[in-house]
């Protein structure tokens, strides 16, 4: 079956430039979702198709994708940004969650 | 405004049968494609799996972890989607959301806990 890979946790300073990867096979072949989890709460999807952004997510919340690779950016990280998040795909009729990354704003 | 609320958690004991429900609001339910979610304490996402909507004849497709004991239905009339579990054991044991695919998994409800223990 289909994985996706995500770092367990990343660190970043505030105020500066979050990177979250997302690795999967030929994953530029598929369309890339990421969903942001605070503690407590139900996910909510912070990039859709790779590089949209829904209403009401901030610009400083954008994706990119080469190769096998899929990046989530947060610039100017805030302490509300500390959250886990997750990258997901479809695989043919399953939908594929990527096992997420803790984000820990120092 | 689009609303998902879920219903029917609680503690339950090791062989039984536990049926969610999911109830939503604010958009067209017949036409959507619903979801279910789990999330067991302190782990990740898991996709249990998706009940289309009557475009597609309301078919399901589940996760490879979830094709035997879970079994996804849909009553539009009601506006309410269905999660049946079956031999509950204590690995089911984890937050269960469900979630209105379109595009994305655009909205969530805020789950329900379920807990299996004797």
């Amino acid at each position: 079956s289909y994985e996706l890979s995500q770092p367990g946790s990343v660190s970043v300073s505030l105020g500066q430039t979050a990177t979250l990867p997302c690795w999967g096979n030929n994953l530029r072949s598929k369309n890339v979702h990421w969903y942001q989890q605070r503690p407590g709460q139900a996910p909510v999807v912070v990039i859709y198709r790779d590089t949209k952004r829904p209403s009401g997510i901030p610009d400083r919340f954008s994706g990119s994708i080469s190769g096998s690779t899929a990046t989530l950016r947060i610039k100017g990280v805030q302490v509300a940004d500390e959250s886990d998040y997750y990258c997901q795909v479809w695989d043919g009729s399953t939908a594929v969650f990527g096992g997420g990354t803790k984000l820990t704003v120092l | 405004e689009v609303q998902l609320v879920e219903s029917g958690g609680g503690l339950s004991h090791p062989g039984r049968s536990l049926t969610l429900s999911c109830t939503g609001s604010g958009f067209s339910f017949a036409d959507s494609a619903m979801n279910w979610v789990r999330q067991a304490p302190g782990r990740g996402l898991e996709w249990v799996g998706i009940i289309r909507g009557r475009a597609y004849g309301g078919t399901t497709s589940y996760g490879p972890s979830f094709t035997d004991r879970f079994t996804i239905r849909r009553d539009d009339s009601k506006s309410v989607t269905y999660l049946q579990i079956n031999n509950l054991k204590s690995e089911d044991t984890a937050t269960y959301f469900c979630s209105r695919w379109v595009d994305a998994f655009d909205f969530w409800g805020r789950g329900v806990m379920v807990i299996v223990s004797s």
